[in-house]
């Protein structure tokens, strides 16, 4: 089946750098992308779409100047975490509808921000 | 936000036995899903029954869906230990397109040998 690949699979960080998650659709076309983030031991939680072409829509309470969603191209989409602080350490997955019912996950990026 | 809420948060059994989730959401669905997580990895999709059926069968999994009572349930049968792992339910709203699959709580599963 269709592929959702991420990159990196893990980073750690120093406080206050920036890190770029990257989130791809490796054979289908993904005008549409979406974001989320676990916490240890909880679900995830949808932080943001990603359109491709136009500006991403964030989820209330997610700040869009923290986490810079880009959508470069119909199988890439990056996540942006800005001035990383040691409480955006958690579990980022990505995943791209390929059709209206058919969704795909990324294996997901672990960030620890030190 | 949450759309699901799933019981039990934790379950343990011994291996051979039923394993029995429900997952309880709150608005109109196009579809269910259910996946499962292995601890620290990636979503593995499961099974998607959509809002017209009933009940859907894939290999020892059982998935059932009550749209009058907003809710689902996910039935392993005959447990391994290989299933221990947390089961999330997600829904998919009814409004067209590509839509934004909500998770539910989670089910932590321990399959015990």
């Amino acid at each position: 089946g269709a592929v959702v690949s991420q990159h990196p699979s893990r980073v750690i960080c120093k406080s206050g750098t920036s890190v770029k998650i990257e989130c791809r659709s490796l054979d289908f076309q993904a005008t549409t992308m979406f974001w989320y983030r676990q916490f240890p031991k909880q679900s995830l939680m949808l932080m943001a779409t990603s359109n491709e072409g136009s500006k991403a829509t964030y989820e209330q309470g997610v700040e869009k100047d923290k986490f810079l969603i880009n959508h470069a191209s119909l199988t890439l989409s990056t996540l942006t975490v800005t001035s990383a602080h040691p409480e955006d350490s958690s579990f980022y997955i990505c995943s791209a509808p390929e059709d209206t019912d058919t969704q795909y996950f990324g294996p997901g990026t672990r960030l620890t921000v030190l | 936000s949450q759309q699901g809420e799933e019981d039990p948060q934790a379950l343990s059994i011994q291996e051979g036995e039923n394993a029995t989730m429900n997952c309880s959401y709150k608005t109109s669905i196009n579809n269910l899903q259910w996946y499962r997580q292995n601890s620290g990895r990636g979503l593995v999709h499961l099974i998607l029954i959509r809002s017209n059926e009933r009940e859907k069968h894939s290999g020892r999994l059982r998935v059932t869906l009550d749209t009058s009572k907003k809710s689902s349930s996910l039935l392993i049968t005959a447990s391994r230990a290989a299933d221990t792992a947390s089961y999330f339910c997600a829904t998919v709203p009814n409004s067209g397109g590509y839509q934004k699959v909500t998770f539910g709580t989670g089910t932590k599963l321990q399959v015990i040998p």
